[in-house]
C-alpha cells in the first residue's frame, strides 16, 4: 500500500517548456487535489477533482491544466512553463475530510 | 472562498515548554479544521483535527480548541521535544472537501 505517489521528484525546465506531473493513489479515494507550496504562503489549491471524470479550479489555476485519467490517477500539466511556476507541487487524495499527501515534486523553471 | 490566517509565523520554545499556534477563518460554513505537520523536505502529515460540533480534542501532548462564535482555533503542544521542530499548518474546509491552508508556523524547540 504505497498511499499517494508522485513523479518526478525533481525537475528543471526552461521557460516555455511543457511537462506533466503524475500522481497516483491506491487508497480508492474519490477526491484528488493539486497544491503548490511557496515559502511563506502555505499550500494553495491549483485544481481539484471530486470524482473520476470531474475537475474544478482552485485558488491558483492559471497556467495549469489537469486530467483525471481514472480513479487512481490525476495529472497536472504545465503547457508553457514560467519562472513564477517554480515551486514544490503536492498531490493529495481524500475519501472524506482527511487529505493524504504525496511526497512532492520540486520544480524549477529557469 | 475561505481565508485562513495563522499566527505566529515563527515560534521558538525551550524544550519542555508549551507552544501555541492560533488560526482564524472567515467562512462560517467551515466545519472541519485539520492541523498538519511538515518536517523539512517531507510531505505534510495530519497530526490532529477537529469538527465544528466539538470544542476541544486532545491526543497525548497535542490538543486543539475551536471557538465557532469567534471563528478561531488553536493548536497546543505541551512538554515540547526536539522532534516537535517542524512547520505546522492549520486549515479549514470550504465548498465541501476543499481545504484552505494558513501560511504556516515554523516551530523550533531549543534543547
Amino acid at each position: 500500500n504505497a498511499g499517494v505517489t508522485q513523479t518526478p521528484k525533481f525537475q528543471v525546465l526552461k521557460t516555455g517548456q511543457s511537462m506533466t506531473l503524475q500522481c497516483a493513489q491506491d487508497m480508492n479515494h474519490n477526491s484528488m487535489y493539486w497544491y503548490r507550496q511557496d515559502p511563506g504562503m502555505g499550500l494553495r489549491l491549483i485544481y481539484y477533482s471530486a470524482s473520476e471524470g470531474t475537475t474544478d479550479k482552485g485558488e491558483v489555476p492559471n497556467g495549469y491544466n489537469v486530467s483525471r485519467l481514472n480513479k487512481r490517477e490525476f495529472s497536472l500539466r504545465l503547457e508553457s512553463a514560467a519562472p513564477s511556476q517554480t515551486s514544490v507541487y503536492f498531490c493529495a487524495s481524500s475519501s472524506s475530510n482527511e487529505q493524504f499527501f504525496g511526497p512532492g515534486t520540486r520544480l524549477t523553471v529557469l | 472562498g475561505e481565508n485562513v490566517e495563522q499566527h505566529p509565523s515563527t515560534l521558538s520554545v525551550q524544550e519542555g515548554d508549551s507552544a501555541v499556534i492560533k488560526c482564524t477563518y472567515s467562512d462560517s460554513a467551515s466545519n472541519y479544521f485539520p492541523w498538519y505537520k511538515q518536517e523539512l523536505g517531507k510531505r505534510p502529515q495530519l497530526i490532529i483535527d477537529i469538527r465544528s460540533n466539538v470544542g476541544e480534542k486532545k491526543d497525548q501532548r497535542i490538543a486543539v480548541t475551536l471557538n465557532k462564535t469567534a471563528k478561531h482555533f488553536s493548536l497546543h503542544i505541551t512538554e515540547t521535544q526536539p522532534e516537535d521542530s517542524a512547520v505546522y499548518f492549520c486549515a479549514a474546509t470550504f465548498n465541501d472537501y476543499k481545504l484552505s491552508f494558513g501560511a504556516g508556523t515554523t516551530v523550533t524547540v531549543r534543547a
